[in-house]
């Protein structure tokens, strides 16, 4: 079975401060991971990938994240945040092989102050 | 444009009552999903279809049915038998289950029993 925890509910930040939201997983087998943002009253999309390769990814909206195998952990990254980037971000896990469908976090609200 | 178009986005039901969601792609993906999302509980997997005519039950599939009889159509009843169907449920659809294929969301339908 797989799962994964988004560590913080909620975290709050001034506008061009930097930003951190954890993602922790758990599997057995190796994984593909995923980052996906949700604005208010709409459906998810796509942030950023980890499928192979290099364990920086970088995605959309200037964010980025970090494949961290030892510690199970994917954590999204972004250096300086825009009030715009206020949305809820969901982390996501699928094992490798087979058709397995993803497991969602529960997300994190990013709430961007001016 | 290519995506993922669900009806109604707002919709009420009478206690007792079945209720359809409708859900269409053009991206010409073989998978498709259902999700429930409640506050605080992220999404939640109802029914997920790999291919025309043939669907499987997700984390959370009772009191809800579906059909698969064409590939752009993934239509979800919520029945009355669901006791809490008050929620923000989202289609999405991607080019196949597993391999790390980028799932596609739609923009979400909200349900209320009144």
């Amino acid at each position: 079975a797989q799962s994964v925890t988004q560590l913080d509910s909620q975290v709050p930040v001034f506008e061009e401060a930097p930003v951190e939201l954890r993602c922790n997983y758990s599997s057995s087998v190796s994984v593909y991971l995923f980052w996906y943002v949700q604005y208010p009253n709409q459906g998810l999309q796509l942030l950023l990938k980890y499928l192979s390769g290099s364990t920086l990814v970088k995605g959309i909206n200037g964010f980025e994240a970090e494949f961290n195998k030892s510690q199970t952990s994917f954590h999204l990254r972004k250096p300086s945040v825009h009030i715009s980037d206020t949305a809820e971000y969901f982390c996501a896990v699928s094992r490798k092989g087979g058709s397995y469908i993803p497991t969602f976090g529960r997300g994190t609200s990013l709430i961007v102050h001016p | 444009d290519g995506g993922i178009t669900q009806s109604p986005k707002y919709l009420f039901r009478k206690e007792g009552q079945n209720v359809t969601l409708s859900c269409e792609q053009n991206l010409n993906h073989d998978a498709m999903y259902w999700y429930r999302q409640d506050p605080g509980q992220g999404l939640r997997l109802i029914y997920y279809s790999q291919i025309v005519n043939d669907f499987q039950k997700g984390d959370i599939a009772e009191g809800y049915s579906v059909s698969r009889e064409k590939k752009e159509s993934f239509p979800l009843t919520v029945t009355s038998a669901q006791k809490n169907p008050t929620a923000f449920y989202l289609c999405a659809s991607s080019s196949q289950t597993g391999t790390g294929n980028t799932i596609y969301f739609g923009e979400g339908s909200w349900l209320t029993v009144v």
